[in-house]
C-alpha cells in the first residue's frame, strides 16, 4: 500500500484565500484523523472521522474551519477565510481499529500550509 | 482533562549518551501510551508503545517507563546516535462514544550530537 497520501504537500496563500487540503487514507482502514502540528502546541486533533461519519470536531479552531469526508478513500479540510495563525503543518492520519486493538495511526507526510 | 504534558521542548545529547523525554496526564481513562518519532519533513510514525499494567517495555535502545500512580511515562533512549536526532511525540488514547481518538503531547526536538 502507498500509505496516506496528502496534497498538496506545500502551499502558499494569501489572507482571505480558501484553502483545501487534501487526504487518501490506507484503504481498508475505518478511521481517519486531521492533526495540526505548531511549533507551540505540538500535535493537535482537530476533527476525526469513522467509517466516513464525523464523530468529534470539538478540536476545530473556528467556523472556518470545515472536513467532510464523501467515501472511505478521500477527506477533505477546508479553511475558508484564511489567516496567518492558520499557517503549520497540517496531517492526516488513518487506522483501523477493532475495538481491542492499538488503533495505531498511519500519517501522511503532512502539507505546509504559509498564509501570507 | 484531556491533555498530555511533554516536556522538555528540546533536548541536546552527546552521541553515546541517554536521552530521556517526559510526559504527564491527568485523565485515568487513557489506556494506552504510544511515542511516535518525526523526521523533518515526514509524519510521525510509531515508535514503541505501553499499556497501563506494564511498569517497563523494552525495544532494542529504546524503554518505556509508566508510573500509573504518579500518571507519568517517559521515554529513554539508550546509546543516542545521531540519526535519533528527530522530534518525539508522546501520546495517550482514550475511547469516545464506541470510538476512540489519540491526544498528543507538544514534542521534543532530539539533537543528538556527533
Amino acid at each position: 500500500d502507498a500509505g496516506v497520501i496528502q496534497s498538496p504537500r506545500h502551499e502558499v496563500t494569501e489572507m482571505g484565500q480558501e484553502v483545501t487540503l487534501r487526504c487518501k487514507p490506507i484503504s481498508g482502514h475505518d478511521y481517519l484523523f486531521w492533526y495540526r502540528q505548531t511549533m507551540m502546541r505540538g500535535l493537535e486533533l482537530l476533527i476525526y472521522f469513522n467509517n466516513n461519519v464525523p464523530i468529534d470536531d470539538s478540536g476545530m479552531p473556528e467556523d472556518r474551519f470545515s472536513a467532510k469526508m464523501p467515501n472511505a478513500s478521500f477527506s477533505t479540510l477546508k479553511i475558508q477565510p484564511s489567516e496567518p495563525r492558520d499557517s503549520a503543518v497540517y496531517f492526516c492520519a488513518s487506522s483501523f481499529w477493532t475495538g481491542v486493538s492499538t488503533g495505531e495511526l498511519f500519517f501522511g507526510e503532512g502539507s505546509r500550509l504559509t498564509v501570507l | 482533562q484531556q491533555q498530555v504534558k511533554q516536556s522538555p521542548q528540546s533536548l541536546i545529547v552527546q552521541k553515546g549518551g541517554i536521552s530521556i523525554i517526559n510526559c504527564a496526564y491527568e485523565n485515568t481513562a487513557f489506556d494506552y501510551f504510544p511515542w511516535y518519532q518525526q523526521f523533518p519533513g515526514k509524519g510521525p510514525a510509531l515508535l514503541i508503545a505501553i499499556r497501563p499494567d506494564v511498569s517497563e517495555k523494552k525495544e532494542g535502545r529504546f524503554t518505556i517507563s509508566f508510573n500509573k500512580s504518579a500518571k507519568q511515562f517517559s521515554l529513554h533512549i539508550m546509546d543516542s546516535q545521531p540519526g535519533d536526532s528527530a522530534t518525539y511525540f508522546c501520546a495517550a488514547k482514550i475511547r469516545n462514544s464506541g470510538t476512540y481518538k489519540y491526544i498528543f503531547g507538544t514534542g521534543t526536538r532530539l539533537k543528538v550530537l556527533a
